[in-house]
């Protein structure tokens, strides 16, 4: 089965940028998407297809992916921003479709 | 603007079957294109996705839970539902429905009810 690796945490200074990073085998291939947690809340898409952002999402937030890895990045980090972040791909094969989350990482603003 | 609401299941004892509906406002669950997703969250865990339907009932399932699930829609009531046979304390958790444009992104998510497996 496909596996989404996340870091399980990453911390960052406010003002500065944060970087999430997402692997998983030829990821590139497929559309990663990622959602913010925030504690007590329902997750929220931050991200779509790789580097679309909805509406009402900072520009601050971005994504890209490449080879192996999806990367989210969030620059000008502020304190609202310390939540749990997880990418999510669909897996299609000839016989079955499913969703693949990453284990989440946790972004703690110092 | 389109909002998912779980009904509210709470305590469901070990070998029973947990049910959930999701009632869908400010839109039409027929829309097409669309899909109507279940996902859960153990306490303190990651994201876990449970399974999708469409609006013509065509489903898909995470194929770890494919033998206990089911997942149909009622497009009279605006909602869909869950359904997970033979619960132990390993399905506790935060249960999320939300929609799905064609197999990609999760949007918007319901507020999500807790469900806890305990005799």
């Amino acid at each position: 089965s496909y596996v989404l690796t996340q870091p399980p945490s990453v911390s960052v200074a406010p003002g500065q940028t944060a970087t999430i990073t997402c692997g998983g085998n030829n990821i590139e291939t497929k559309s990663v998407h990622w959602y913010q947690q925030k504690p007590g809340q329902a997750p929220m898409l931050a991200v779509h297809d790789d580097s679309d952002r909805p509406s009402g999402i900072p520009e601050r937030f971005s994504g890209s992916n490449s080879g192996n890895t999806a990367t989210l990045s969030i620059t000008r980090v502020e304190a609202g921003d310390e939540a749990d972040y997880y990418c999510q791909v669909w897996i299609r094969t000839p016989d079955h479709a499913e969703v693949v989350f990453g284990g989440g990482t946790k972004l703690t603003v110092l | 603007q389109l909002r998912l609401q779980e009904s509210h299941s709470g305590l469901v004892k070990p070998s029973e079957t947990l049910s959930l509906t999701c009632t869908v406002s400010g839109g039409s669950i027929s829309t097409t294109d669309f899909y109507w997703a279940w996902i859960r969250q153990p306490p303190g865990k990651g994201l876990e996705w449970i399974g999708s339907v469409h609006t013509t009932g065509s489903t898909f399932y995470n194929l770890s839970l494919k033998t206990r699930v089911s997942i149909s829609v009622e497009t009279s009531k605006n909602q869909f539902s869950l359904r997970l046979t033979s619960v132990t304390a390993a399905d506790t958790a935060v249960y999320y429905c939300a929609r799905d444009p064609a197999q990609n992104w999760f949007a918007p998510w319901g507020q999500g009810t807790l469900v806890t497996v305990s005799s």
